[in-house]
């Protein structure tokens, strides 16, 4: 069964842009979930989707936004970026009644 | 509000030795705990996970945990490492509640040395 799928896996992007970046879940999930990772800050959850509903939401600003597709697909989008946008955004993806989550290899954006 | 603690940032450990990875946890309800590794430039990976059951788990490829609740603990050993066990590990935890999302601890940076 293949992985979790992300694109782009690399982005870069200047300050004031928006970005949008794709997550594809493992066949079969439909829970995908965002995570923002920096050296400094670690892993930070972003916000969880289900049905096409966000069920959680991180402590992000709104320029942080998301959705689901029907098929389970999930976007996530960043308006007006600033540099300390730079990350690696994870998605990850899990099944209904399952706490374990599996995730997907990144998508690396720079900020300059 | 949970939280998770990895004491060590950084742990270097010669190949063949034993190495334990240190993980605290704080919640104040019933949780499902998770060691996740990653590879440079990729995501994490699943090493192993406690639901419920026996507090210790095994992963395939030598790794595993026991989960002390009384000390809110996960450590994560090996009792010998390889070259390729290099990586950083991740220790994170979820509410018993469910639909709750991973909060991951800062990670600890093995690095095995030949």
């Amino acid at each position: 069964k293949a992985g979790v799928t992300q694109t782009p896996r690399y982005l870069i992007k200047t300050r004031g842009q928006q970005v949008t970046l794709s997550c594809s879940p493992i066949s079969g999930h439909r829970s995908v979930s965002w995570y923002q990772q920096t050296p400094g800050q670690g892993l930070q959850f972003l916000f969880e989707y289900f049905s096409e509903t966000q069920r959680n939401k991180g402590n992000f600003p709104g320029r942080f936004s998301g959705r689901q597709f029907s098929n389970s697909r999930s976007e996530m989008n960043v308006s007006t970026l600033e540099l300390g946008d730079s990350a690696l955004y994870l998605c990850a993806s899990s099944l209904v009644g399952h706490y374990e989550q599996y995730f997907g290899p990144g998508t690396r954006l720079t900020v300059t | 509000a949970q939280s998770v603690t990895q004491l060590d940032s950084q742990v270097p450990v010669f190949e063949e030795a034993p190495v334990e990875l240190r993980c605290n946890y704080s919640s104040s309800v019933s949780v499902y705990l998770f060691w996740y590794v990653q590879y440079p430039n990729q995501g994490l990976q699943l090493l192993l996970k406690y639901l419920s059951g026996s507090t210790l788990v095994e992963s395939i490829n030598g790794f595993e945990a026991e989960f002390n609740k009384s000390q809110t603990s996960f450590h994560l050993r090996k009792p010998s490492v390889h070259i390729s066990d290099t990586a950083e590990y991740f220790c994170a935890v979820s509410e018993g509640s469910g639909n709750t999302p991973l909060v991951f601890g800062k990670g600890t940076r093995l690095s095995v040395i030949a």
